[in-house]
């Protein structure tokens, strides 16, 4: 089973609000991936844990907050967006950072966000 | 820099016809490469990927890319498409020592004809 779950599908949001994204997987990953896609363009990297340890920051603007509160489950903690974070955040999982060879990343549906 | 180059952004193809979809990619180590696709408004679903060995991958839904080390491409392909394989096709390298990222190249979208 290769399934990474996220919620909500989608959301809407004001630009005071405080909302929060899930990511979920149970395949035993020790690294876990959010990214942001904006319409016809590639992902983009924001941030990844390993061991629950958050290992990079692709200079992610701080209304932005992760969260890896265990194995298993990475939070994405939004304040303050702007209409220009509307997009698609995804998230990944893969076994793990350490090893020979780059591992292989399993994305999740992800949650289509909208900032009014 | 790693970088990857999709030359299509847009092929329109016959349903039953053959598909290939280019990737060339600037990489000084040896590349991790891999092939994804995302249908609208969906993640990314792995199709194949490429770490050593055998240049000929097949994946699934009847997909195989070929790497060329000569070349710097890994190009995909499909030798009768279904209207199903309509969707967003990304190639990506990945950098183990770069914390496992990946980059992308731009992406090729692919519109099935009946």
């Amino acid at each position: 089973d290769t399934e990474v779950t996220q919620t909500p599908k989608h959301l809407v949001m004001g630009m005071t609000n405080k909302k929060s994204l899930k990511c979920e997987q149970h395949m035993g990953h020790r690294a876990m991936y959010w990214y942001k896609q904006k319409a016809k363009k590639p992902p983009e990297l924001m941030f990844v844990y390993s061991y629950e340890k958050l290992s990079i920051n692709e200079s992610v603007p701080s209304r932005f907050s992760p969260e890896c509160p265990n194995s298993s489950l990475l939070n994405l903690h939004l304040h303050a967006l702007q209409p220009e974070d509307s997009a698609l955040y995804l998230c990944a999982s893969s076994q793990a950072l350490s090893g020979a060879f780059t591992d292989t990343q399993y994305f999740g549906p992800g949650t289509r966000l909208t900032v009014l | 820099a790693q970088s990857v180059t999709q030359p299509d952004i847009h092929i329109t193809v016959s349903e039953g016809a053959s598909l290939e979809l280019r990737c060339n990619y600037s990489y000084g180590a040896t590349p991790y490469l891999f092939w994804y696709v995302q249908s609208p408004g969906q993640g990314l679903q792995l199709l194949l990927k490429y770490f050593s060995g055998d240049t000929l991958v097949q994946g699934i839904k009847g997909f195989e890319a070929e790497f060329k080390r000569s070349q710097s491409s890994f190009n995909l392909r499909k030798p009768s498409v279904h209207w199903s394989d309509a969707a967003e096709y990304f190639c990506a390298v990945g950098r183990k020592a770069a914390g496992n990222k990946l980059t992308f190249g731009g992406g090729t979208r692919v519109l099935v004809k009946p």
